[in-house]
């Protein structure tokens, strides 16, 4: 079965600089989705990032970016230029291209803190 | 367009009493899911339905648990004689595919938050 680690439950940054959150994930097959969500305390989960496993080239949405190096199953999530808005909850999940439900699989979750 | 809606917002129960959680899938998606969020945990998966196909109920944690979807549409949740263990917020997800591609990209409502006492 496919898992999803963050080992950092908690990151500050001070606003407008950049920080980098991380995740790895085991999983024996080779093709994939990741995913970065984020969760502020209005509780609703917002897709950030999406990268697909089969493209070597790292997705990248304005000021976020992820560092997925494949054969070290690490995904990571670069915020640059962070904004107190940036300050949520967010996870990292992993979704099988076979699995015939298309859960995804999700990590514990990682609270980022922006410091004005 | 409208986003996917979930209500009620909150819900605080006694042991032991049925509750119903309902979900609005964005207009037009054929997917939807419902997870459950135990506090400080990630997600877990719970059900799956995807157009009139029977659905998917492998992460339901147990027969308390039941899910319906009408017209292909609104779901309902609904746990039968709570525990306090069922405490969580339970969100739900649709999205427009299954196929692969941006299409299959889930959005999530806001989730219920069920406390039982």
């Amino acid at each position: 079965a496919q898992t999803v680690t963050q080992s950092q439950p908690e990151m500050s940054v001070q606003e407008a600089e950049t920080v980098t959150l991380s995740c790895t994930y085991d999983t024996s097959e080779s093709d994939y989705y990741l995913f970065w969500y984020k969760q502020p305390p209005s509780r609703q989960m917002i897709l950030v990032i999406r990268q697909e496993a089969y493209k070597q080239q790292n997705a990248t949405e304005n000021r976020f970016s992820v560092n997925f190096q494949k054969a070290a199953k690490s995904f990571s999530l670069k915020i640059s230029d962070s904004q107190l808005g940036d300050a949520a909850m967010y996870f990292c999940a992993y979704r099988s291209v076979w699995d015939s439900n298309y859960q995804l699989i999700w990590g514990a979750g990682t609270k980022l803190i922006i410091k004005p | 367009g409208a986003g996917v809606s979930q209500s009620p917002s909150n819900k605080v129960t006694e042991k032991g009493k049925d509750v119903e959680l309902r979900c609005d899938p964005i207009s037009g998606h054929t997917a939807l899911y419902w997870y459950r969020q135990s506090l400080g945990q990630g997600l877990e998966f719970l059900i799956y339905f995807q157009g009139n196909s029977a659905p998917d109920k492998s992460g339901l944690p147990s027969d308390r648990f039941s899910a319906e979807r009408t017209g292909g549409s609104v779901s309902t949740l609904t746990i039968q004689r709570t525990q306090q263990e069922d405490s969580a917020v339970y969100l739900c997800a649709s999205s427009l595919a299954v196929s692969g591609g941006p299409a299959d990209t889930q959005y999530f409502g806001p989730g219920t938050r069920l406390t039982v006492l």
